[in-house]
């Protein structure tokens, strides 16, 4: 069964500190893999997303992700939060016709 | 501006009673997908529509009801038959079914129960 994880629930970081958010799925077929972050508020906003090639994917805001085969995941990362990064973000994975989301990561960032 | 239009922005319902949420696209995509977000659940498919007149159910689709009568417009009705229907709600559509397409989301609509 196609599935996504996302073991870090609730992160609390201080400002200028480093950002790694786990991601892992469960799939057979070619993977399709999208990060989405959900500001406060507001509606669900793509950051970045996977298809083939280059397993380091840029995106928005700073973010980056690296896709790595072997352990099947996608963690999302970025060298140095902001206040505003305060949100929550979901990891999810691509079929021909459906997403799958994984739980959610809430982040929380103090100045 | 293009995007995905969901109404009310917050809906009470009264026990027993039958509710729909609008979801309007002007994007021109062929897709579209109703969610429930639930604290802690993530986001979770209710039913999605990949071409106009047809539909087929998510993983929650229990007491839930659809039509995709246009292109733009696919709306979802919560029946009486769902025991636990508050919840936030997201809309969103899709250019293609192909795999590497993201989804466009709506702003949601908050259901609550008096």
């Amino acid at each position: 069964a196609q599935s996504v994880s996302q073991h870090n629930h609730h992160v609390i970081l201080s400002e200028a500190a480093s950002l790694e958010l786990g991601c892992n799925y469960s799939y057979g077929g070619t993977v399709n893999l999208f990060w989405y972050v959900q500001y406060p508020g507001q509606h669900l906003q793509l950051l970045l997303k996977y298809f083939s090639g280059d397993p380091l994917v840029k995106g928005i805001k700073g973010f980056e992700a690296e896709f790595i085969k072997s352990k099947f995941s996608f963690n999302l990362r970025k060298p140095s939060v902001q206040w505003s990064d305060t949100a929550e973000y979901f990891c999810a994975l691509s079929n021909t016709d459906k997403l799958i989301f994984g739980t959610g990561t809430r982040l929380q960032v103090f100045p | 501006d293009g995007g995905i239009t969901q109404s009310p922005k917050y809906l009470f319902r009264k026990e027993g009673q039958n509710v729909t949420l609008s979801c309007e696209q002007n994007l021109n995509h062929d897709a579209m997908y109703w969610y429930r977000q639930d604290p802690g659940q993530g986001l979770r498919l209710i039913y999605y529509s990949q071409i106009v007149n047809d539909f087929q159910k998510g993983d929650i689709a229990e007491g839930y009801s659809v039509s995709r009568e246009k292109k733009e417009s696919f709306p979802l009705t919560v029946t009486s038959a769902q025991k636990n229907p508050t919840a936030f709600y997201l809309c969103a559509s899709r250019g293609y079914t192909g795999g590497g397409q993201p989804q466009h989301f709506g702003d949601g609509t908050r259901l609550s129960i008096l």
